[in-house]
């Protein structure tokens, strides 16, 4: 069965320094890749996805992820964090048979101000 | 495009009771998939609805149920109410043109049970 690893529960980053937030997948085939976040007492909101080609994603807010087959890994990354970025974020794979994801179990940003 | 709606947003309920979840899927989404959230257990997969069939079901028991209308609005349901039935319930809906997992979630409906 497939299952996704962040290997980070909590990771603190001083605003306007670079970020990345690590995934891990396992899966025996190159699965569908996304990474949410949620704002505290929110729903879930897509920041970017990963089908095919091009193994570097751009997403929504300044947020890109590589995905990376030989490490079975799927990466956040930001340039620079802003404060609005504290929030928890989540590594989500899709293997098929209808839209059932599964999920990591999330990474808690916090930001310093 | 209105995003998906979650009625409703807060419920408190006492053990042994039952609850009903309302999610209006964004226009023309007839996929719609049910997740519960927990502090212990994470994001876990309830149930998915496409075109008033359930397609999928998790590893939840019989007392979580759910149903999906014609115009794909979806409800669940959970029966005798347990503690560890607070969660918070989310809803998404995916585009029918494909299945690949992009989905859409609504703000998500609370549920404390005492």
């Amino acid at each position: 069965a497939q299952s996704v690893t962040q290997p980070d529960i909590h990771i603190t980053v001083s605003e306007g320094a670079s970020l990345e937030l690590r995934c891990n997948y396992s899966y025996g085939a190159t699965p569908y890749l996304f990474w949410y976040v949620q704002s505290p007492g929110q729903g879930l909101q897509l920041l970017l996805k990963y089908f095919s080609g091009d193994t570097l994603v751009q997403g929504i807010k300044g947020f890109e992820a590589e995905f990376k087959r030989s490490q079975s890994s799927f990466n956040l990354r930001k340039p620079s964090v802003h404060w609005s970025d504290a929030a928890e974020y989540f590594c989500a794979v899709f293997t098929g048979g209808g839209n059932k994801l599964t999920f990591g179990t999330g990474t808690q940003l916090k930001v310093e101000l | 495009k209105a995003g998906v709606t979650q009625t409703p947003r807060y419920l408190i309920k006492t053990r042994g009771q039952q609850v009903t979840l309302s999610c209006s899927p964004i226009s023309g989404h007839r996929s719609v998939s049910w997740y519960q959230q927990t502090p212990g257990q994470g994001l876990q997969f309830l149930f998915e609805y496409f075109s008033e069939t359930q397609r999928n079901k998790g590893n939840f028991p019989g007392r979580f149920s759910g149903r999906q209308f014609s115009n794909s609005r979806s409800e669940m349901n959970v029966s005798t109410l347990e503690l560890g039935d607070s969660a918070l319930y989310l809803c998404a809906s995916s585009r029918d043109t494909s299945d690949t997992g992009e989905l859409f979630f609504g703000e998500g409906s609370r549920l404390t049970v005492l």
